[in-house]
């Protein structure tokens, strides 16, 4: 199976803050990733898919690079509404599919 | 409006089989491409895939978890029911159902709300 491993664990960033989110694949999986937002008590929502390409309603201060085994996800400008976690998910393998284990981001 | 709701116990017993029942709407489970999926979240932990099912009526499953597994569809009802035999404390979590597409590079855009499944004597 493919692994997929997040850095950081979790990350503390202010208001206003560019912050950015690692995800490695233990091998090439071309552009087949995608990272989702989910917040305390809820399902995960879809934030990119294709690793650059912008889920519809997603605002445009996310974005996502990468290819192959290394990937980030940046969000340019933090709003208060960004604090959540962060999950990458890998689809070369698909229809067997991996998750990342996870990136907090704090308020600082 | 595309809609997805599981359903199923919110409490097991050890070694007991857990039954869920994904019911979704605004989509057809028959059209080409189209896949509903199972994920679970144990508590304060990471996003787990589980199994799959395709338009096709192809099934896959977690590597893992593949000989506890059984999912399938009813195309006429617009469910996907998953059961899980021989279940075990650490299977206590959230269990989402999600709609995933090739369109959308294989990436799961629609969730449900997630059903808690708490296993315990």
């Amino acid at each position: 199976d493919i692994q997929m491993t997040q850095s950081p664990s979790s990350v503390s960033a202010s208001v206003g803050d560019r912050v950015t989110i690692t995800c490695r694949a233990s091998q090439g999986i071309s552009s087949w990733l995608a990272w989702y937002q989910q917040k305390p008590g809820k399902a995960p929502k879809l934030l990119i898919y294709a690793a650059s390409s912008l889920q519809s309603g997603v605002p445009s201060r996310f974005s996502g690079s990468g290819s192959g085994t290394d990937f980030t996800l940046t969000i340019s400008s933090l709003q208060p509404e960004d604090f959540a976690t962060y999950y990458c998910q890998q689809a070369n393998s698909f229809p067997l599919i991996t998750f990342g284990q996870g990136t907090r981001l704090e308020i600082k | 409006q595309v809609t997805l709701r599981e359903s199923g116990p919110a409490l097991v017993k050890p070694t007991q089989t857990l039954t869920l029942t994904c019911t979704f709407s605004g989509f057809s489970l028959s059209t080409s491409g189209m896949c509903v999926s199972w994920i679970r979240q144990p508590p304060g932990k990471a996003l787990e895939w589980l199994a799959l099912i395709d338009w096709d009526d192809d099934k896959y499953y977690s590597t893992s978890l593949k000989t506890r597994l059984t999912i399938s569809k009813d195309t006429s009802k617009n469910q996907v029911v998953l059961t899980m035999t021989n279940m075990d404390p650490v299977d206590t979590a959230t269990y989402y159902c999600a709609r995933i597409r090739g369109v959308r590079g294989y990436a799961f855009d629609i969730w449900g709300q997630g059903t808690m499944v708490t296993v315990s004597s």
